[in-house]
């Protein structure tokens, strides 16, 4: 069993919907948990940060934990061409520890 | 703020040569950096760890003879690729951590080295 699980995808969203990205994770001490966003051929880029059960948002980005489910995922809002990336979650077991990435889902924006 | 450089962006070398890529982090004081592997259509893969002044922890499977860390600063991690051979051949990202700053659970990641191996 993969320690952190994404569907690879294309997800394709119309400009404008919301995308919805998932991710579980298999290790129960996870503590902290990101989404990063990479452009093909570039390095990740870190959207958000998420510690806590709940939902957190930041503009058009919206995380949601449920450490219960071993669950979180990434909802954005009026999704924009330039939105189409592959979004990593990433999953540590501490604070100030190492990261363990998923594989990335893909997302196009269609126009 | 947080923003970390690699040099050089790309490199393309012979096989059986070394190669030195070096990670800076430019406005803050980074304690912890990571070096970072990602094979075309992978995920990230975690090389090693490396703490400012003491040996870097690397994970299982990768050689620490072949992939060489030095964390001399605190803003400056380097990697050597030693006796390249083509399966070397990947991009490698290095990220940073800033434990002093509120976002230190945070990785901050450079913009990557695309090395090529012939």
């Amino acid at each position: 069993q993969k320690e952190v699980e994404q569907n690879s995808g294309p997800l394709s969203v119309p400009e404008g919907a919301i995308a919805s990205l998932n991710c579980t994770y298999s290790d129960r001490v996870s503590q902290s948990f990101f989404w990063y966003r990479q452009y093909s051929g570039k390095s990740p880029e870190l959207i958000m940060s998420i510690y806590s059960n709940g939902d957190k948002e930041d503009g058009r980005f919206t995380a949601q934990l449920n450490k219960a489910s071993q669950y979180v995922s990434l909802l954005i809002r009026d999704s924009q061409p330039s939105d189409s990336a592959t979004y990593l979650c990433a999953v540590s077991p501490g604070t100030a520890s190492k990261l363990t990435f998923g594989t990335g889902t893909r997302l196009q924006v269609t126009l | 703020g947080a923003v970390v450089s690699q040099h050089p962006s790309w490199v393309i070398c012979k096989s059986g040569t070394s190669v030195k890529i070096e990670c800076r982090s430019l406005d803050f004081q980074a304690t912890t950096m990571f070096w970072y592997r990602q094979f075309p259509k992978q995920s990230l893969m975690l090389m090693a760890t490396s703490n400012e002044g003491s040996k870097a922890t690397y994970e299982q499977g990768v050689e620490k003879d072949k992939f060489l860390i030095n964390h001399a600063s605190l803003t400056l991690s380097t990697l050597t690729v030693t006796s390249a051979h083509p399966e070397d051949s990947s991009f490698y990202i290095c990220s940073a951590r800033d434990r002093t700053s509120a976002r230190y659970n945070e990785q901050f990641f450079g913009p990557g080295t695309r090395l090529t191996v012939l």
